[in-house]
């Protein structure tokens, strides 16, 4: 069974511009998360979503980051513009539902803001 | 936001010994997980805990669920050096589902030869 894809891995760009992350969960698991990670933190979470539906995105900050799900599959994360503070890990989840809170991570963008 | 404190912060041990940190909150929590992350890695799911006072192995890992629910305890018996890496708790806040996991800000494992 194929584990949770991202794509890119490394992403370098000057501040003020677009980027975009691309995350296919497990196939099958209908909860997809994303979460930031900071050097020497934990991972938190960005927004969950059940399905095509962002359930929870309290914690996504909207004047600059967005996120879709359209097919209740594969997700995209976009910063625009991006700020120097914006460099980080970004990481995928996905677990088979609400009722299964055990997370399978990807292996994450990691995101260089210049 | 909710808070949950790792300890130790890191520890360096010898290959060969036994390895014990813990996780604890002033919150309740119905869930617990840890994971383990290696280096431009994204964390692996090692054990999960869902009732208080549970005890779970996992090879030489097991992990235990405070009876109190809210801390956790992971033991790593006679380390390798592959055992090296950052520990993570994640704990399910309340008794609902469909709630967010928050994480702790992990325990780093350094195994000497």
């Amino acid at each position: 069974e194929a584990g949770v894809v991202q794509s890119p891995r490394y992403k370098i760009i000057e501040k003020k511009q677009p980027v975009a992350f691309w995350c296919n969960p497990i196939s099958g698991h209908n909860t997809l998360y994303w979460y930031l990670q900071n050097l020497g933190q934990g991972p938190e979470l960005l927004i969950r979503y059940e399905n095509e539906e962002a359930v929870d995105d309290s914690q996504l900050p909207k004047d600059r980051f967005s996120a879709e799900r359209l097919k209740g599959v594969d997700s995209t994360l976009k910063i625009q513009p991006a700020e120097l503070g914006d460099s980080a890990v970004y990481l995928c989840a996905s677990s088979r539902g609400r009722r299964d809170g055990e997370q399978f991570f990807g292996p994450g963008t990691r995101l260089t803001v210049l | 936001g909710q808070q949950l404190n790792q300890s130790p912060q890191s520890m360096f041990i010898q290959e060969g010994e036994d390895v014990s940190m813990n996780c604890t909150s002033s919150s309740i929590f119905n869930t617990w997980l840890w994971y383990k992350q290696d280096p431009g890695e994204g964390p692996v799911l090692l054990i999960a805990l869902y009732k208080a006072g549970e005890l779970t192995s996992n090879g030489r890992l097991t992990a235990q669920f405070g009876i109190t629910r809210k801390d956790s305890f992971l033991n790593i018996s006679a380390s390798i050096p592959s055992d090296v890496g950052i520990y993570f708790c994640a704990g399910q806040l309340g008794l609902g589902y469909g709630q967010n996991f928050v994480f702790g800000p992990g325990t780093r494992l350094s195994v000497l030869p």
